[in-house]
């Protein structure tokens, strides 16, 4: 029972250097999130998608692309990374977008961008 | 946009004691869930709640609904060790441009 796996758990970036999160889910799950959690800020949606090839912008998508190739992964990249995109990124996944179907989440990425 | 304010920021007590946090939005929701986070995991729904004045327990945890549909409330009661963690609101108006906005989090640590 894997649900919702990201990769790597911990990275630290050089401003301007570029890098991808990696999230899978083996739920067969059509909706899938990216998150990012800084203190006192609650999670903000990144980007999400509603099914294979498709994709989203959310609350704050500036500074990021995504990228839904195949059903069961959804990529977080950043291009050229900035301070201000010191984080922790959750991916999370649901079989519907709807409050009645619960959100899985992974257990984060810790990024600090130097 | 939406806002969700959560409070208490931090709450520190002791083991047996009932803790009490509440979400106040400055619009009204449809839906308001309920997710805590251990440390260095993601957050995992705790309880849905679906209509004004509703009142849900699972175990320990006890969530309202606010008649207002601008808050809700979440309890523990008799806290234990494995309660630590973040606590999160958040809601969910789904007419229009669905979106499912999180509160602040409330962080509960127990003293020994």
């Amino acid at each position: 029972n894997a649900g919702v796996t990201q990769t790597p758990k911990f990275r630290v970036l050089k401003t301007g250097q570029s890098m991808t999160l990696l999230c899978a889910q083996d739920m067969n799950h059509e909706y899938m999130y990216w998150y990012r959690q800084d203190p006192g800020m609650g999670l903000r949606l990144i980007h999400y998608s509603v099914g294979e090839g498709t994709t989203a912008k959310g609350e704050v998508p500036d500074g990021y692309n995504v990228s839904r190739l195949k059903k069961q992964n959804f990529l977080l990249g950043l291009e050229s990374a900035a301070p201000s995109q010191t984080s922790v990124y959750f991916c999370a996944s649901s079989s519907t977008f709807s409050t009645n179907e619960k959100l899985f989440f992974g257990s984060g990425t810790q990024l600090s961008v130097l | 946009g939406q806002q969700l304010n959560q409070s208490p920021q931090s709450m520190f007590i002791q083991e047996g004691e009932d803790v009490s946090m509440n979400c106040t939005s400055s619009s009204i929701f449809n839906t308001w869930l309920w997710y805590k986070q251990d440390p260095g995991e993601g957050p995992v729904l705790l309880i849905a709640l679906y209509k004004a004045g509703e009142l849900t327990s699972n175990g320990r945890l006890t969530a309202q609904f606010g008649i207002t549909r601008k808050d809700s409330f979440l309890n523990i009661s008799a806290s234990i060790p494995s309660d630590v963690g973040i606590y999160f609101c958040a809601g969910f108006f789904n007419f229009g441009n669905e979106k499912l906005t999180f509160g602040t989090g409330t962080r509960l640590t127990i003293i020994p």
